[in-house]
């Protein structure tokens, strides 16, 4: 079957630098996404890697090693409104575009 | 431009009743996935339609059915409901061009069964 692990909760102070890692094991993949979701809310999209390296975009980075099933998501100057749920999901088909999610880990930030 | 949309957003069904979830994607977006995310869980794929035709489905059984309009809205049908299928529910919508994982999710209806 498919599995993506990631840690379930993680807590940091304002200011801070947290890393959120996700290691997977999936039957395709073409790549690694990471999507922010609020409590009530949509997931939205942060990032995705398809190949190896580090990718950054403002204060959230991205990191893909395919060698090793891994991937993390670096959350820099962390902000009270950075308390979310952080999902990384595995693109597996590029024919029918189907992510595979993992449960997720929730991110509190306290001040 | 608009993002996508849902409805509804809040629903209370019974055992056995039958489901009708409606979603508008982004403008411009050719290609509609449903997911189901269960409390505390990540988003599943159900299915995904893309010029009005099932393009992929995920492990979900047959009373789980959709559509896809040339506006390409798309409808998520749930038949003989269970109590399991209590859930939120989401569209995404993507252009099937972008050879990337983003996906524009909208607000997802949250679907209680009794």
């Amino acid at each position: 079957g498919q599995s993506l692990e990631q840690p379930s909760e993680v807590t940091a102070v304002e200011g801070a630098i947290v890393q959120i890692n996700c290691t997977y094991q999936t039957s395709g993949f073409y790549g690694l996404s990471w999507y922010q979701q609020h409590d009530g809310g949509a997931p939205t999209f942060l990032s995705y890697n398809a190949l190896d390296g580090l990718e950054e975009t403002g204060r959230f980075s991205s990191f893909l090693s395919r060698s090793d099933s891994y991937g993390y998501l670096l959350l820099q100057e962390l902000q009270m409104k950075d308390s979310a749920s952080y999902f990384c999901a595995v693109l597996m088909d590029m024919g029918r575009r189907a992510l595979t999610f993992g449960s997720g880990t929730r991110l509190q930030v306290q001040p | 431009e608009t993002g996508v949309t849902q409805s509804p957003t809040h629903l209370i069904k019974t055992r056995g009743q039958q489901v009708t979830l409606r979603c508008s994607s982004q403008s411009g977006h050719n290609t509609v996935s449903w997911y189901q995310q269960a409390l505390g869980q990540g988003p599943q794929f159900i299915f995904q339609y893309y010029r009005e035709e099932e393009n992929g489905r995920g492990n979900f059984p047959p009373r789980f059915s959709g559509l896809q309009f040339p506006n390409y809205s798309s409808e998520l049908n749930v038949n003989a409901l269970e109590l399991d299928d209590s859930a939120l529910y989401l569209c995404a919508s993507s252009l099937r061009t972008r050879n990337t994982g983003e996906l524009f999710f909208g607000e997802g209806s949250r679907l209680t069964v009794l």
